[in-house]
């Protein structure tokens, strides 16, 4: 079945440090690829998607892209602020409509001043 | 603004008890869906709903049912609530179709004593 396998942590940074969260996947399909954020107390926010091979999905500085030859969507961010410490998941999705997501085990960061 | 909201932040309740998590979404969407988060498990999909009196079993439903008889409501029953049951429960929704993203819940943490 399919499977989402990312980088496990806690990942310690310092404010202004460079982030790199890895996340591989095994699917049948062509999925679409997603990077959850949930933030302490909170429920999870979508952070950035990309439904195709070779897209790039961004926001908030964060940059994933859509590697199929590697089977990757690694998490990028050039800058991190002490606001990002959170859980970071990779999910996908195969299309069948019902949108169901498989989701990595999450990625710890936190960022000190 | 996108809206999903679960009826309790916390709930503590006893083994053996029949135990009733509600979670109400305000967009309109078909689909609807159940996880438990546990550490260095991620997310596990217990139930999903693509309509109205419409369920799923998603990856881990021992021990749980759901009903839906509105497309806006999705309830998650523990039938008879056991102390591995003790977890975050979280709900999603998302429209169908398109890859489209799950809205989250901010979560029920769930202790069975």
């Amino acid at each position: 079945g399919d499977s989402v396998t990312q980088m496990e942590g806690p990942v310690t940074l310092s404010e202004e440090a460079c982030l790199t969260i890895n996340c591989t996947y095994t699917a049948t399909g062509y999925p679409s690829l997603f990077w959850y954020v949930q933030y302490p107390g909170e429920g999870l926010q979508l952070l950035l998607k990309a439904t195709k091979a070779d897209d790039k999905g961004s926001n908030k500085g964060f940059e994933a892209t859509y590697r199929k030859e590697t089977t990757s969507f690694h998490l990028e961010k050039g800058s991190v602020q002490v606001s990002d410490s959170a859980v970071y998941f990779c999910a996908l999705s195969e299309d069948t409509g019902f949108q169901k997501l498989v989701f990595g085990t999450g990625t710890r960061l936190l960022v000190s001043p | 603004d996108v809206k999903v909201t679960q009826s309790s932040r916390y709930l503590v309740k006893r083994t053996g008890e029949k135990v009733f998590l509600e979670c109400v979404q305000d967009m309109d969407h078909e689909n609807m869906f159940w996880y438990r988060q546990d550490p260095g498990l991620g997310l596990r999909l217990i139930y999903f709903s693509y309509d109205v009196k419409m369920k799923e079993k998603g990856d881990i439903p021992e021990g749980y049912s759901v009903s839906r008889e509105k497309k806006e409501r999705f309830s998650l029953i523990l039938e008879s609530a056991s102390t591995n049951q003790t977890s975050m429960y979280l709900c999603a929704s998302s429209v169908r179709g398109g890859n489209q993203p799950q809205h989250f819940g901010d979560g029920t943490r769930l202790s069975i004593l």
